[in-house]
């Protein structure tokens, strides 16, 4: 019964490198969502998804990407990754109103 | 542009008496509100919802109550315990964009 998965669980990078976060979910769902938390600021939409091979901008989507190949799975990337992207992110999932969060990944940008 | 607002960031309450965390909205697209519980190093867990044809929504010692003129929501937690010392998120549904759209949140501690 693992519901939404996301690996890894803590990451330290280098400003510059890139890094991929993946998120799974095992309930069939056609939404997916990666949001970022940093203090005062709440959850913020990065980037969604509304079924297998679509993506949609949220927020706060400058220096990310996602792709969602298989419906199962939201990568969400960095590719030269920023001290600004220091935050703990979030891959969630719904079926159609409440959404079911991950553990999140605490992230550290050097 | 934030569309969902919680403007108290703390709230701290004793054991047994009613914690009320409040919540505000800009969009009228939004179809469905919700709250969500958060502890320390862990996911949001889903807690209570509403649609906006309701006004109130009750589940066990929380309710949900909306006011769509004053867009505003509120969640009541009565007796509060000391489980309860968490942060909430207030949420809110786009029927157009199918996101999920969040508030900054608030701290509620649980006095003994």
């Amino acid at each position: 019964n693992a519901g939404v998965t996301q690996t890894p669980k803590f990451r330290v990078l280098k400003t510059g490198q890139s890094m991929t976060l993946l998120c799974a979910q095992d309930m069939n769902h056609e939404y997916m969502y990666w949001y970022r938390q940093d203090p005062g600021m709440g959850l913020r939409l990065i980037h969604y998804s509304v079924g297998e091979g679509t993506t949609a901008k949220g927020e706060v989507p400058d220096g990310y990407n996602v792709s969602r190949l298989k419906k199962q799975n939201f990568l969400l990337g960095l590719e030269s990754a920023a001290p600004s992207q220091t935050s703990v992110y979030f891959c969630a999932s719904s079926l159609s109103v409440e959404a079911f969060f991950g553990q999140g990944t605490r992230l550290t940008v050097v | 542009d934030q569309q969902v607002k919680q403007n108290s960031p703390s709230l701290s309450v004793q054991e047994g008496r009613i914690s009320i965390l409040n919540c505000d909205y800009t969009n009228s697209m939004f179809d469905y509100f919700l709250w969500y519980k958060k502890y320390p190093a862990e996911g949001p867990t889903f807690l209570i919802s509403i649609s906006s044809i309701k006004d109130k929504n009750e589940d066990g010692r929380f309710t949900v109550f909306l006011n769509k003129s004053a867009k505003h929501l509120s969640l009541h937690i009565v007796p509060s315990q000391p489980g309860d010392s968490a942060v909430y998120f207030c949420a809110a549904k786009d029927q157009g964009a199918q996101k999920l759209v969040f508030g900054q949140g608030t701290r509620l501690t649980i006095n003994p």
